[in-house]
């Protein structure tokens, strides 16, 4: 069971819209729609930003959007604000009952 | 609301081992609707998951940790507990309980840190 692939940075300017990818297997993210995404501000405890994918818990913006392509899901926030600094997670279900997250993606907000 | 706290030692010698409570609080752990799981995250690093677990006892856990770890439930405290044996410095993390369900972790505790040291 291998990490999911995200980039290890991404940066944006306020009010701009950035995307961060995340890759896995046709073991894991390919094979089902359940992968979510989590916002992590050091110290805090991770908050789900998006689940199944594509959808919102309640409380989110809906400035945060998720979609998935083959083995590949996607986080798009846009309208960047600075308290969206953050490190963001994608995780996703996976054969044998098992969960596998990426390995982290720091946003900067300039 | 639901929540969830971490306890246990904050230092543990190498080759013991880690113990880990989790005490969740606003949900019943023996609710069907529920699996309970364990996250951590290294110093400097990213989130794994380490294990669930559903209230019967049914388990899942992560491929590379599976020998050494155990996840064992507790209803009459509505508590989860997290086992690893045989910790070495790569284990000192800090390790998160959460609540999954459909599949997401919806409810995180704040996290508790582990050093391995002698």
């Amino acid at each position: 069971q291998s990490a999911l692939t995200q980039p290890a940075s991404v940066s944006g300017s306020p009010g701009q819209s950035i995307t961060i990818s995340c890759t896995g297997t046709s073991t894991d993210v390919g094979s089902y729609d359940l992968v979510s995404w989590y916002q992590h501000h050091p110290g805090k405890a991770p908050k789900l930003m998006i689940y199944e994918g594509s959808k919102r818990p309640s409380g989110v913006s809906n400035r945060f959007s998720g979609s998935k392509s083959g083995n590949t899901a996607s986080l798009t926030i846009s309208g960047l604000q600075t308290d969206d600094e953050a490190d963001y997670y994608c995780c996703s279900y996976a054969t044998s009952s098992t969960w596998v997250f990426g390995g982290g993606t720091k946003l900067t907000v300039l | 609301q639901l929540q969830l706290q971490e306890s246990g030692p904050g230092l543990v010698k190498p080759s013991e081992t880690l113990s880990l409570t989790c005490t969740v609080s606003g949900a019943s752990i023996s609710s069907s609707s529920y699996y309970w799981g364990w996250i951590r995250q290294p110093p400097g690093k990213g989130l794994e998951w380490i294990g669930n677990i559903y209230y019967s006892g049914h388990t899942s856990y992560n491929p590379s940790l599976k020998s050494r770890v155990t996840i064992s439930v507790d209803t009459s405290q509505n508590q989860f507990s997290l086992k690893l044996t045989s910790v070495t410095a790569a284990d000192a993390a800090v390790y998160y309980c959460a609540e999954t369900v459909d599949y997401k972790f919806d409810y995180w505790g704040q996290g508790t840190l582990v050093t391995v040291s002698s």
